[in-house]
């Protein structure tokens, strides 16, 4: 049969706006989180973490708030630029020792001029 | 600072052939990371070494494909024989390792396309 490729949700913002990507988790055992932005034709790129002791966390123009009740993490971008359009994953990390990340399938974000 | 180095940045080859993909991660970053991208199945973790010691290879696809790392500065993914269905990105990422920040910094991925 066909194939089917994996459909990314879209994000789309007005310059100028605040955007807020969501990623929901399933792992209880993840104490360590990031997100990463991946722009067209380049590897993901590093923005910001957090550790499970903690619920928010903010850097340059970007807030990430973690609410392990409901297994959930957002990203929050301030003042959205053009150059903020790529696509943004989650990971976590489990804490087991093993190193490797699990990785969400994505967002699209999207900034109209 | 030079970050992780990927090469080659794009490969082209026929079904059957062998295929070599090479990573050279951040001095000093003591676990290394394969991953694949594609549209199917998203961003997939091959395999990792922490020390230069494979740790887990349960994402590697079948016995086709192989990774080594002979020293701290230099790992290898090789895939034979290749398929068309290997026809992804391949990234290598690498981190310090420290369990307090295990963050991960990828390169900038080897695009494959086996015709």
């Amino acid at each position: 049969g066909e194939s089917v490729g994996l459909h990314l949700p879209t994000l789309s913002v007005q310059e100028g706006d605040n955007s807020i990507i969501n990623c929901a988790y399933s792992n209880s055992a993840s104490d360590y989180f990031i997100w990463y932005k991946q722009e067209s034709g380049k590897g993901p790129q590093f923005i910001i973490d957090i550790r499970s002791n903690m619920d928010k966390r903010q850097g340059q123009r970007v807030t990430v708030l973690l609410n392990k009740t409901v297994k959930h993490l957002s990203l929050q971008i301030a003042a959205t630029q053009p150059g903020d359009s790529a696509v943004y994953f989650c990971a976590e990390k489990a804490n087991t020792g093993r190193r490797a990340l699990t990785f969400g399938s994505g967002t699209r974000l999207q900034v109209q001029p | 600072d030079a970050g992780v180095i990927q090469s080659p940045r794009h490969e082209v080859t026929e079904m059957g052939q062998e295929v070599t993909l090479r990573c050279k991660p951040i001095s000093g970053h003591n676990s290394l990371f394969w991953y694949r991208q594609t549209m199917m199945r998203g961003l997939e973790l091959l395999i990792y070494f922490n020390n230069n010691v494979p740790i887990d290879d349960s994402g590697m696809p079948e016995d086709r494909f192989s990774a080594k790392m002979p020293n701290a500065s230099f790992s290898t993914l090789k895939i034979q024989p290749s398929e068309p269905r290997d026809s992804a990105v391949y990234f290598c990422a690498s981190s310090s390792g420290a369990l307090s920040t295990d963050t991960q910094y990828f390169g900038p991925g080897t695009r494959l396309t086996v015709l």
